[in-house]
């Protein structure tokens, strides 16, 4: 199975500023890779997929990139409604497997 | 707007049998994989079982398979997974999602979850 390391397992940060959140897979996953956004006491929802495309509905000040097998989603001037815990996802082959976790919280 | 809704979780006794259903609406579901993930408490998230189009093609974790039964029923819109042989590790939410892309596939759509607890 692709092992995702995901990095850091927990982040604090201010509101409006920016954070970026890592995930390592251990081989190449092809931009195979989605990010995911869960709020406390609710379902995961989907940000991001194939590394960089925008789910329908997601604001913009969430970006994801890519290099190599190492995949970063940045979220740009942090909200109150961006406190959560956050999980990458790779795509590319079976079975899919998620990274660790991170979890945000504003200070 | 896409809606998938759990129900059939709680608690059961190790050894013992559940059955989880979801009824999705808002597209068609019969042209969508549709997959169960799992959260254990506090933990992260764990891809349990998938299932294809028609049913004709289903994909277990290590861990489930023999145990587990994923199954859909495509004229009534609805998803299942028949848990026997439950044991402790297998506490978790568990998540009904739609599966864009197949067996190896992105999560685009999660329903609210249900408990279930294996516990003596």
């Amino acid at each position: 199975d692709i092992q995702m390391t995901q990095s850091p397992a927990s982040l604090s940060a201010s509101l409006g500023e920016t954070v970026s959140i890592e995930c390592l897979a251990s081989e190449d996953i092809y931009s195979n890779l989605a990010w995911y956004q869960q709020k406390p006491g609710k379902s995961p929802q989907l940000l991001i997929y194939y590394a960089s495309s925008l789910q329908d509905g997601v604001p913009s000040r969430f970006s994801g990139s890519e290099s190599g097998t190492q995949y970063s989603l940045e979220i740009n001037s942090l909200q109150p409604e961006d406190e959560g815990d956050y999980f990458c996802q790779q795509s590319y082959k079976f079975p899919p497997t998620f990274g660790g976790g991170t979890k945000l919280e504003l200070k | 707007e896409v809606q998938l809704v759990e129900s059939g979780g709680g608690l059961v006794q190790p050894g013992r049998s559940l059955k989880l259903s979801c009824a999705a609406s808002g597209f068609t579901f019969s042209d969508y994989y549709m997959a169960w993930v799992r959260q254990a408490p506090t933990k992260g998230l764990e891809w349990v079982a998938s299932i294809s189009y028609d049913g004709g093609s289903t994909y277990y974790r290590d861990s489930v398979k023999g145990r587990f039964t994923i199954s859909r029923d495509n004229a009534k819109s609805s998803l299942y997974l028949q848990m026997d042989s439950l044991r402790s590790e297998d506490t978790a939410t568990y998540y009904c999602t739609r599966a864009g892309g197949g067996i190896a596939a992105t999560f685009d759509y999660w329903g609210q979850g249900v408990m279930v607890t294996v516990s003596s």
